[in-house]
């Protein structure tokens, strides 16, 4: 069956510009969760969605990122003004009841 | 977790050994751990998972044992494959909050 899909896969942006990355979630599954992964480490958490809420965005690292899921299916997450440090993979992960995760490919921003 | 950048623990098996990798956690609130398996430009996939109210569980050829006592998950991989090659993230969950924390990770490297 279809899982997690992601787009762009990956992404280059020159330092300032905006960027948006897509998710599309397993059918179905009510959450959706935004983690940021750096070169060699684990994913850490940026923001939970339950349908359309968003329940809790504790780890968007600053006020440039922001996610949305308007209608309780693909998400989005925009990145404005990118700095290199936002440079990492970005995976989006859904699940039918917030327990098990299921990953998507990720996307792998690079901003020079 | 701890960050260790780019230089993973590593553990290096033959193949048709069993492999066990452990995952120390931090929150003693913590009621849900899973195992994913993470291969190069992948997303994590997930492997098993075990709830706080169990000190095993078995999957195919997968072993996930929890010591809530000193906060020790271990991972038993049977008769490993050089398909088991991969970079092994714990992570936690608690309760009150539906994010995943994750550990620094373990690289797996199987000899033919």
């Amino acid at each position: 069956g279809a899982g997690v899909s992601q787009s762009p896969r990956y992404k280059v942006a020159k330092r300032g510009q905006d960027v948006a990355l897509r998710c599309d979630p397993i059918s179905g599954h009510v959450s959706l969760f935004w983690y940021q992964q750096a070169l060699g480490q684990g994913p850490e958490f940026l923001t939970y969605f339950q349908n359309e809420a968003q329940l809790d965005k504790s780890g968007l690292p600053s006020d440039r990122f922001f996610a949305e899921r308007p209608e309780g299916s693909v998400s989005t997450l925009k990145i404005q003004r990118t700095q290199q440090e936002d440079s990492a993979v970005y995976l989006c992960a859904s699940s039918p009841s917030g327990s098990r995760q299921f990953f998507g490919p990720g996307t792998r921003l690079t901003v020079l | 977790g701890e960050s260790v950048g780019l230089h993973l623990p590593t553990l290096s098996v033959q193949e048709g050994d069993n492999s066990i990798i452990n995952c120390a956690y931090s929150n003693s609130a913590s009621d849900y751990f899973i195992w994913y398996k993470q291969e190069s430009g992948k997303g994590p996939q997930f492997i098993i998972d075990i709830r706080s109210n169990m000190d095993k569980r078995q999957g195919q050829r997968v072993t996930v044992l929890l010591n809530k006592t000193v906060k020790h998950l271990s991972l038993q991989i049977a008769a490993t494959q050089p398909g088991d090659s991969a970079v092994y993230f714990c992570a936690e969950r608690m309760d009150s909050s539906y994010k995943l924390i994750f550990g620094s990770g373990t690289r797996l490297l199987v000899r033919p």
